[in-house]
C-alpha cells in the first residue's frame, strides 16, 4: 500500500469555525490532490499541488485553501466551514512516470467532516 | 469541464456470474485507470492501462483501452462476495494534463 495517511479520520465541528485537514506521504511523490466525494457527484478535485509551495485550483476550489511547505504535507483548509462542506475528503498521490504518462493515483483512507 | 459517462450507475448480480461495466468519453485518453472502492475506504487502484488496444488481467478483474482512445471496459469473472463496492474509471484526457477525470461510479450489489 501506498503510504499516505490523512487526520483526522473523522471530525465534526460547526458552521463559521476555521478546519484543516492533514495529508501525509512517505513516498516522495511530487503531485498531491485534495478530492471531496458526496453521493451521486463521485470524486470531485478541489486543489492539487505539483511541488513544494506549489499548487493550483480544481473544479470545486471556493471556500478551500491549500499549502504545501514540505514534499510529504499537504494540507486543506476551510477557512469558515459551511454546512454544504459535509463530506469526506481524500487525498491522492502521483508521481510522474515517463514524459509523456503520469502513474497512477493512490488514495489516502478519506477523512469523514461533518459541518453542524 | 470534461466528464466520464460510466455505466451501468449500479448492478444487482447473483454470485458466480459475470460482471461488464464501461466508460466512454468524448476526448481522447491516454490513460485509463480502474478502481474499487470499499465502504469507509479510500479508491485502490485494480488496474492501470498506457496503450490503445491494451488488454490486462488482475486475477478475475479484466480490462480494456478502447482502440479509439475513448472508452474502457472491466469485467469481473465469476463473481464473489467481497466484490460489492463502488468501481471507478478514471483517465489522463489529452492534451495532457496534471489532472485525473473520475466517473461516477458503478455500484455493484451481490444478491445472497
Amino acid at each position: 500500500d501506498a503510504g499516505i495517511t490523512q487526520s483526522p479520520r473523522h471530525k465534526v465541528t460547526e458552521t463559521g469555525t476555521p478546519v484543516t485537514l492533514r495529508c501525509h506521504q512517505t513516498e516522495n511523490h511530487r503531485y498531491m490532490y485534495w478530492y471531496r466525494q458526496d453521493p451521486g457527484h463521485g470524486l470531485r478535485l478541489i486543489h492539487y499541488s505539483y511541488g513544494v509551495k506549489d499548487t493550483d485550483k480544481g473544479e470545486v476550489s471556493d471556500g478551500y485553501s491549500v499549502s504545501r511547505s514540505k514534499t510529504e504535507d499537504f494540507l486543506l483548509t476551510l477557512e469558515s466551514a459551511t454546512s454544504s462542506q459535509t463530506s469526506v475528503y481524500f487525498c491522492a498521490i502521483s508521481a510522474l512516470f515517463l514524459q509523456d504518462f503520469w502513474s497512477e493515483q493512490f488514495f489516502g483512507p478519506g477523512t469523514r467532516l461533518t459541518v453542524l | 469541464g470534461q466528464q466520464l459517462n460510466q455505466s451501468p450507475q449500479s448492478m444487482f448480480i447473483q454470485e458466480g456470474e459475470d460482471v461488464s461495466m464501461n466508460c466512454t468519453s468524448s476526448s481522447i485518453f491516454n490513460t485509463w485507470l480502474w478502481y474499487k472502492q470499499d465502504p469507509g475506504e479510500g479508491p485502490v487502484l485494480l488496474i492501470a492501462l498506457y496503450k490503445a488496444g491494451e488488454l490486462t488481467s488482475n486475477g478475475r478483474l479484466t480490462a480494456q483501452f478502447g482502440i479509439t482512445r475513448k472508452d474502457s471496459f472491466l469485467n469481473i469473472s465469476a463473481s464473489i462476495p467481497s466484490d460489492v463496492g463502488i468501481y471507478f474509471c478514471a483517465g489522463h484526457a489529452l492534451p495532457l494534463d496534471d489532472k485525473i477525470i473520475f466517473g461516477k461510479g458503478t455500484r455493484l450489489h451481490i444478491l445472497p
